[in-house]
């Protein structure tokens, strides 16, 4: 996704937080999305935020929204090992998702 | 409610040949689209039916195609395989054929030699 940019690792100690940023291109999303893809799976939706909005909290997951900067960011609280997966970041238009890189989220022990 | 499937989970076919990828939105979804996969271009659109008309096409070349039928089930045909092929497929589905909640499948594996 040359719209959407991500840091390509991360490594996190279980419990700790999470944070994994991404910068994106198109002022006129209307939704950002974060998805998880786990080894051999699909996308799994994590959660989503309305472009009007600063925040989302859910359970433990928090979004935030700097749409002047064009950033967003996926905090997850109390990591655990089965956090461990790729995070993506994605833009809507019109019809489709745009979609970064991929960060992929090591969780040690 | 049973999520998106997609069959079949891994393929193998040979550089020329043709093959068919099936997809089955959430029910009630009419929208489906689909992504390639690939180790170095990452995620990319394909392209999205909706009430069983292509709406949107991503920048790929013509050996892709794909249809839907009544029931919202889509399928996606790529003709003369090449290397470059290989990838997964990816199927999403959403309620009324904008991007808000799109649900994926597992994918298609499809590797070509």
């Amino acid at each position: 996704g040359e719209d959407v940019e991500q840091s390509l690792f991360l490594s996190v100690r279980e419990g700790d937080s999470s944070v994994i940023n991404c910068t994106y291109t198109d002022s006129s999303s209307t939704y950002l999305y974060w998805y998880k893809q786990e080894p051999g799976a699909g996308l799994q939706l994590l959660t989503y935020i309305f472009s009007n909005m600063d925040m989302k909290q859910d359970q433990r997951l928090t979004v935030l929204l700097n749409k002047k900067d064009k950033h967003l960011s996926l905090r997850i609280a109390d990591t655990q090992t089965g956090d461990s997966a790729i995070y993506f970041c994605a833009e809507s238009n019109d019809y489709k998702l745009s979609f970064g890189a991929g960060t992929t989220v090591t969780v040690r022990a | 409610k049973a999520g998106v499937t997609q069959t079949p989970r891994y393929l193998i076919k040979t550089r020329g040949q043709q093959v068919t990828l099936s997809c089955s939105p959430i029910s009630g979804h009419r929208s489906v689209s689909w992504y390639q996969q690939t180790p170095g271009q990452g995620l990319q659109f394909l392209f999205e039916y909706f009430s069983e008309t292509q709406r949107n096409k991503g920048n790929f070349p013509g050996r892709f195609s794909g249809r839907q039928f009544s029931n919202s089930r889509s399928e996606m045909n790529v003709s003369t395989l090449e290397l470059g092929d290989s990838a997964l497929y990816l199927c999403a589905s959403s309620l009324m054929g904008s991007v808000y909640e799109q649900y994926f499948g597992p994918g298609t594996r499809l590797t070509v030699t």
